[in-house]
């Protein structure tokens, strides 16, 4: 079955780098996603990996993918207190094609 | 591009009433999808459209959902007799039809039964 996970909550100091994980269960992924909620508003598409690949960057956004282990994970470089937000990992399956597995979300804090 | 647009942003209503949501998407993207969001939780996948043809439905969607697509271009939902239960945001996207394009989101309708 589909079942994707995330840790609740990280805090990190202005500058340092953030790193939130997600694991997922269902090895027919073809693509996984991040996005960011802010409060009160809908998700941003922050980048997404096909399965077929280890690693994508995009500025300040890596996206590491370990399929053996089924991990996945986001870090961002340099935080702002403007990163503040929770952030989704989601999946879509082989032949769906359509909807979206989230997982509960992890509250990204950003302290001065 | 304008985005994805949801209208009402808010929407405050006495159990039992009925709501519509209406949903704009990106224009030319072809598949439409509905999402519901509680409290603490990521986006649930309640059905989709591509065009104006409605092709998957969760089973989240009891018999008081109803969704159209009619012209294929923005999408109404439909909640009937509602129940506090149903308080939650409801989310919209769009994508194109080529495999696996990446959903852009609204920013959805809050609902609120009272």
């Amino acid at each position: 079955g589909e079942d994707v996970e995330q840790s609740l909550f990280l805090s990190v100091r202005e500058g340092d780098s953030s790193v939130i994980n997600c694991t997922y269960t269902d090895s027919s992924s073809t693509y996984l996603y991040w996005y960011k909620q802010e409060p009160g508003a809908g998700l941003q598409l922050l980048t997404y990996i096909f399965s077929n690949m280890d690693m994508k960057q995009d500025q300040r956004l890596t996206v590491l993918l370990n399929k053996k282990d089924k991990h996945l994970s986001l870090r961002i470089a340099d935080t702002q207190t403007g990163d503040s937000a929770i952030y989704f990992c989601a999946e879509s399956l082989t032949g769906t094609a359509s909807k979206l597995t989230f997982g509960t979300g992890t509250r990204l804090q950003v302290t001065l | 591009d304008t985005g994805v647009s949801q209208d009402p942003r808010h929407k405050i209503t006495k159990r039992g009433q009925n709501v519509t949501f209406r949903c704009d998407p990106i224009s030319e993207h072809n598949r439409l999808y509905w999402y519901r969001q509680t409290l603490g939780q990521g986006p649930e996948f309640l059905t989709y459209f591509q065009n104006e043809a409605q092709l998957e439905k969760s089973r989240l969607l009891s018999d008081r959902f109803s969704a159209e697509r009619p012209k294929g271009s923005f999408s109404t939902l439909e909640i009937q007799h509602t129940e506090q239960g149903d308080s939650a945001m409801y989310l919209c996207a769009s994508s194109t039809a080529q495999m696996n394009q990446p959903q852009h989101f609204g920013d959805g309708t809050r609902l609120s039964i009272l």
